[in-house]
């Protein structure tokens, strides 16, 4: 198994522009989950999914985030447009729904200049 | 909504010592425990998980945390380190009803050769 799998593994980026960060689940997973890590506020999560069907996007900042998961084995955070607090490491997770552990992917390192 | 909190933010110390990284979490009811480790630009990993059971779990590396229901706690431990354990270690909790994960700030483990 390939594990989760996430693109870019890194992005620069100038403020105003659109970011779109992508992750592939392991094929079989029920959940998806977009976290984010930064020094201040440590691991975060933004949303999840079940089903390709957004259960809890409480964690998401503001409007100028948005993730959507158009089938099993894809799903994508934008923003727009990026600022430069929005700098951190984006990590997606999935798990099956008789698992309790989630599985990370290798995250995505954005940088908004 | 449950919390979770880790005693030390940065633990210093040399190799063959012996660690033990303090977890607390606040939750009254029924949680699944977890260690994970994110070596330095790694992705997490999960080290080791309780879900009921015996309270002490052993998990890959060397690695084995006990579960204290009446402390409230989850301490990972282990009896002699190596410079390859230095990384970050964070504690998660989730309540066993729900499927998000929260997360303690992490501890970073410098391990001197």
């Amino acid at each position: 198994d390939a594990g989760v799998i996430q693109s870019p593994r890194h992005e620069v980026t100038e403020m105003g522009q659109e970011v779109t960060l992508r992750c592939k689940p392991i094929s079989g997973h029920d959940y998806l989950f977009w976290y984010r890590q930064t020094m201040m506020r440590g691991l975060e999560l933004l949303i999840y999914f079940n089903n390709n069907v957004p259960i809890d996007d409480s964690g998401m900042p503001e409007d100028r985030f948005s993730a959507k998961m158009p089938n099993a084995s894809f799903s994508t955070l934008k923003i727009q447009p990026s600022e430069p607090r929005d700098s951190a490491v984006y990590f997606c997770a999935s798990r099956r729904d008789s698992v309790y552990e989630q599985y990370f992917g290798p995250g995505t390192r954005l940088t908004v200049t | 909504a449950q919390s979770v909190s880790q005693h030390n933010h940065h633990v210093i110390l040399s190799e063959a010592a012996s660690l033990e990284l303090g977890c607390n979490y606040s939750y009254g009811g029924t949680v699944n425990l977890f260690w994970y480790v994110q070596y330095p630009g790694q992705h997490l990993q999960l080290l080791l998980k309780y879900f009921s059971g015996d309270p002490l779990v052993k998990g890959i590396k060397g690695f084995e945390a006990e579960f204290i229901k009446s402390k409230f706690s989850f301490n990972l431990r282990k009896p002699s380190v190596q410079w390859s354990d230095t990384a970050e270690y964070f504690c998660a909790v989730n309540a066993r009803e729900d499927y998000k994960l929260s997360f303690g700030a992490g501890t970073t483990v410098t391990v001197r050769a």
